[in-house]
């Protein structure tokens, strides 16, 4: 199976700072990645597939970039609401797997 | 609005059986295939099982091939997870997950069920 690694685990960051996270897949999966945001004791909320295509409705200060192994989702101006838990998601062949989080807090 | 519920999570002991439901709204359910991930607490989120629009092809994650058997319902627009010989290692939060334009990721979530297994 294709493993995806994340990183950080955690960060904390200032109201307005650019905020960035990366995923690295163990083998190439073109752009077939999709990134989440998890509030507490909610369910995960869709931000971005295709590796850089917003969902919508979400804000445009999150953007997504990358293709083969290396991906990253960035936040240009972090506020207090984006306060949460984000997961990469490859979705190349099977099985659909994570990275394992990356905690974002405010400084 | 569209709507996913989960129900049916609690405790039960290992080796048990339980089954997950989901009632799917606002949209048109027999369109769309449907997903079941899970959340150990505490944990990251791992893909469970997986059911064709029309309940003819079903997936499982190795960790719950022959043990777990995902179906669905298009009358009452309900997806099913029947769980058996539970293990401790299956106690998470269950979400009920719709599968985007054909691809394996997820554009509407449930809030999930609690899955408890304990003796």
């Amino acid at each position: 199976d294709i493993q995806m690694t994340q990183s950080p685990s955690s960060l904390s960051a200032s109201v307005g700072d650019r905020v960035t996270i990366t995923c690295r897949a163990s083998q190439g999966i073109n752009n077939y990645i999709a990134w989440y945001q998890q509030k507490p004791g909610k369910g995960p909320k869709l931000l971005i597939y295709a590796a850089s295509t917003l969902q919508l409705g979400v804000p445009s200060r999150f953007s997504g970039s990358g293709s083969g192994t290396d991906f990253t989702l960035a936040i240009s101006s972090l506020q207090p609401e984006d306060v949460a838990v984000y997961y990469c998601q490859k979705y190349y062949g099977a099985p659909p797997t994570f990275g394992q989080g990356t905690k974002v807090e405010i400084k | 609005e569209v709507q996913l519920v989960e129900s049916g999570g609690g405790l039960v002991q290992p080796g048990g059986s339980l089954r997950l439901s989901c009632a799917a709204s606002g949209f048109s359910f027999s369109s769309y295939s449907m997903h079941w991930v899970r959340q150990a607490p505490g944990k990251g989120l791992e893909y469970v099982s997986a059911i064709g629009h029309t309940g003819d092809r079903t997936y499982y994650a190795d960790s719950v091939k022959g043990r777990f058997t995902i179906s669905r319902d298009n009358s009452k627009n309900t997806l099913y997870l029947q769980m058996g010989s539970l293990r401790a290692e299956d106690m998470a939060v269950y979400y009920c997950t719709r599968e985007m334009g054909n691809w394996q990721y997820y554009d509407f979530w449930g809030q999930g069920t609690l899955v408890t297994v304990s003796s």
